[in-house]
Parts: structure tokens; C-alpha cells; sequence
């Protein structure tokens, strides 16, 4: 069955320092699909990057970096020196082969708190 | 700006009472999507359309309906409110409708109370 477990239900961090939010999936299919969104306090999700499962090489785009690696079914995000602005909840995503890539199953979110 | 426009905002209702959310895709965008974030539950996935047609369903209950219209707005209808579908209710869109779609952008929600 399709899951996406996110372990870490809160983190508090005081800025500038580095956190990795983590995510590990379960499927049976070969070819799917890995998201991160951010939901501000202020309600809407935010997509933030997808991978798909063909691709296990490491994304950077500025603070953010993605760790994405198969053989222990991991989408880990780290951001670097935070920020307050990066507090809100993130959410790790997967969808499957043959469905659409909005067709999501979520994991519970983490919540992240920047502290000045 | 994710460019997908949901409304309202806020609704609050009664129990037992039937409610209509809106949802404008982003230009161009193809699919609709709705799901249903409450704290019990999570982001649960509602129910897709492609072009009009519906494309796939989630955890959809059956007082709850939804349809994509030509001009590519979706409505999601809920009925007979309980007060446990209290929740945000988001609408997303993507270019396509199959594994190829692209990601998909969400809206803003629309915060349903039912009291």
C-alpha cells in the first residue's frame, strides 16, 4: 500500500540554523512521483519541488536542497540557515504511476518553527 | 499567486444544510482537483476532473459531488453538512490529466465551519 510517514510532527529551530525535515515513502510501483509543499500560517500550499523516481540526483535551489534516495525510500528536505519566514508546516507527497501528479497522498506535514 | 482562485474564502453553515465551493484553474490548466485537509484526517484527496470528465476518485463521501464545467471552473457540492466536515477544502490544477500532468498548483482553500 501507498504511504508517506513524516515522523517529525514539530521542529523548533533558532534562526540561521540548518533542519532537515524528514520523509520516507512506501509503493509498489517503479515510476512515481515525490513532492514537497509549504503551508504559511496563512492557509494555501505552496509547491515547493517534485522528483520523479528515475531521477535520485540531489536538487539545490538556494537554501533549500533535496535528498532523494531509493534504496531506504527517503525525500529528505534540509533548509539552510533558516529563516522566520521558513516557518510553516511542509509536506512530503508521492503519486503513482499512472495517476495524475495531482493526485496525491500526503504525509501528516512537519511543522517547522523559525525563532528570532 | 499560485493563479488558482477558490471561492469563498469562508463559509460557515448549519448542519444538515448544502454548500457549493468554486474553483477557477489556472489558464490553461486542464485538471481539477479537490481535497479535504481537517485534523483528523489530514490532506485526503477528493476527486479529479480532466476536460470535464471526472478522472479519478479519492476519499469522497457520496453526499458529496463535484463537476468541471466547459469553460474548465469545478464546483464541489457538499450536502446534508455534519459537523465533522468542518475542514479546508482546497482545489488544485495541472496542465494534464495523466501521469504526465505536471505538479499541481493549489489555491488559497476555502475554510468550511459547520455548526
Amino acid at each position: 500500500a501507498q504511504k508517506v510517514t513524516q515522523a517529525q510532527t514539530e521542529i523548533s529551530v533558532v534562526e540561521k540554523e540548518d533542519v532537515t525535515l524528514d520523509c520516507v515513502y512506501e509503493t509498489r510501483d517503479t515510476t512515481y512521483y515525490l513532492f514537497w509543499y509549504k503551508q504559511p500560517p496563512s492557509g494555501e500550499l505552496v509547491f515547493l519541488i517534485r522528483r520523479n523516481s528515475f531521477d535520485e540526483q540531489n536538487e539545490i535551489s538556494g537554501r533549500y536542497s533535496w535528498n532523494f534516495q531509493k534504496s531506504t525510500s527517503s525525500f529528505n528536505f534540509t533548509i539552510t540557515a533558516s529563516q522566520v519566514v521558513d516557518s510553516a508546516v511542509y509536506f512530503c507527497a508521492l503519486s503513482e504511476g499512472g495517476r495524475s501528479q495531482g493526485n496525491l497522498i500526503f504525509g501528516k506535514g512537519t511543522k517547522l518553527s523559525v525563532k528570532p | 499567486d499560485s493563479g488558482v482562485t477558490q471561492t469563498p474564502k469562508h463559509l460557515i453553515t448549519a448542519t444538515g444544510q448544502r454548500v457549493t465551493l468554486r474553483c477557477s484553474p489556472r489558464s490553461g490548466d486542464l485538471s481539477v482537483y479537490w481535497y479535504q485537509q481537517s485534523l483528523d484526517q489530514g490532506l485526503q484527496f477528493l476527486i479529479q476532473y480532466y476536460n470535464g470528465e471526472e478522472r479519478a476518485k479519492g476519499n469522497i463521501l457520496e453526499r458529496f459531488s463535484a463537476q468541471q464545467f466547459p469553460d474548465l471552473h469545478s464546483e464541489l457540492n457538499l450536502s446534508s453538512l455534519e459537523l465533522g466536515d468542518s475542514a479546508l477544502y482546497f482545489c488544485a490544477s495541472s496542465v494534464r490529466g495523466g501521469s504526465d500532468s505536471g505538479e499541481a498548483f493549489f489555491g488559497q482553500g476555502t475554510r468550511l465551519t459547520v455548526v
